[in-house]
């Protein structure tokens, strides 16, 4: 099983440029996270999903968007970079709330 | 509010010796406490979760937790540390709100 899966795995973008990341877990999981990792920091809550259709923000939502238009599927955002979005961004999946939750391999975005 | 707190930035220990990594947790209902143990360039996975019932939980690679409600601790311990545990661990707690806060977590390096 492919488990959870994050696209790209590296991204270097300019001040102001966009992108998406994509997050796929072949579980059935309904709930979904974004999380980005900071040196020091830990993990910290950008979005999350409880269910197809549904999103929520976390601890640190500024300057991202997402959508889970389809049940596997979690996508992540950034409408204008900035370089204080230079992060690693883990995607994770879970059956239910405070279940164990799976990550991807994570995403290495450089913002310049 | 919900926090963890992992006070070791980074541990030394010899290949063989028993390990000890702390967590303090801050919740006011009954926590979910996990952790979880990502080496370099990887996603995150679990090494063990206390939902309920008995205090001293058993997780995988050898490494156990006990969790002390009087001391709001979940401290992770291996008796015998082997080269393949170098790796960076997170502490972590259900906050019940579709959310796990992290801990900074802590670096362990195991020298031959």
């Amino acid at each position: 099983n492919a488990g959870v899966t994050q696209t790209p795995k590296f991204r270097v973008l300019k001040t102001g440029q966009s992108m998406t990341l994509l997050c796929a877990q072949d579980m059935n999981h309904e709930y979904m996270y974004w999380y980005r990792q900071d040196p020091g920091m830990g993990l910290r809550l950008i979005h999350y999903s409880v269910g197809e259709g549904t999103t929520a923000k976390g601890e640190v939502p500024d300057g991202y968007n997402v959508s889970r238009l389809k049940k596997q599927n979690f996508l992540l955002g950034l409408e204008s970079a900035a370089p204080s979005q230079t992060s690693v961004y883990f995607c994770a999946s879970s059956y239910t709330q405070n279940t164990e939750a799976f990550f991807g391999q994570g995403t290495r975005l450089t913002v310049v | 509010a919900q926090s963890v707190t992992q006070p070791d930035i980074h541990i030394t220990v010899s290949e063989g010796a028993s390990l000890e990594l702390r967590c303090n947790y801050s919740y006011g209902a009954t926590p979910y406490l996990f952790w979880y143990v990502q080496s370099p360039g990887q996603g995150l996975q679990l090494l063990l979760k206390y939902f309920s019932g008995d205090t001293l939980v058993q997780g995988i690679k050898g490494f156990e937790a006990e969790f002390k409600r009087s001391q709001s601790s979940f401290n992770l311990r291996k008796p015998s540390v082997h080269w393949s545990d170098a790796a960076e661990y997170f502490c972590a707690v259900g906050a019940g709100a579709n959310n796990l806060f992290f801990g900074t977590g802590t670096r362990l390096t195991v020298i031959p």
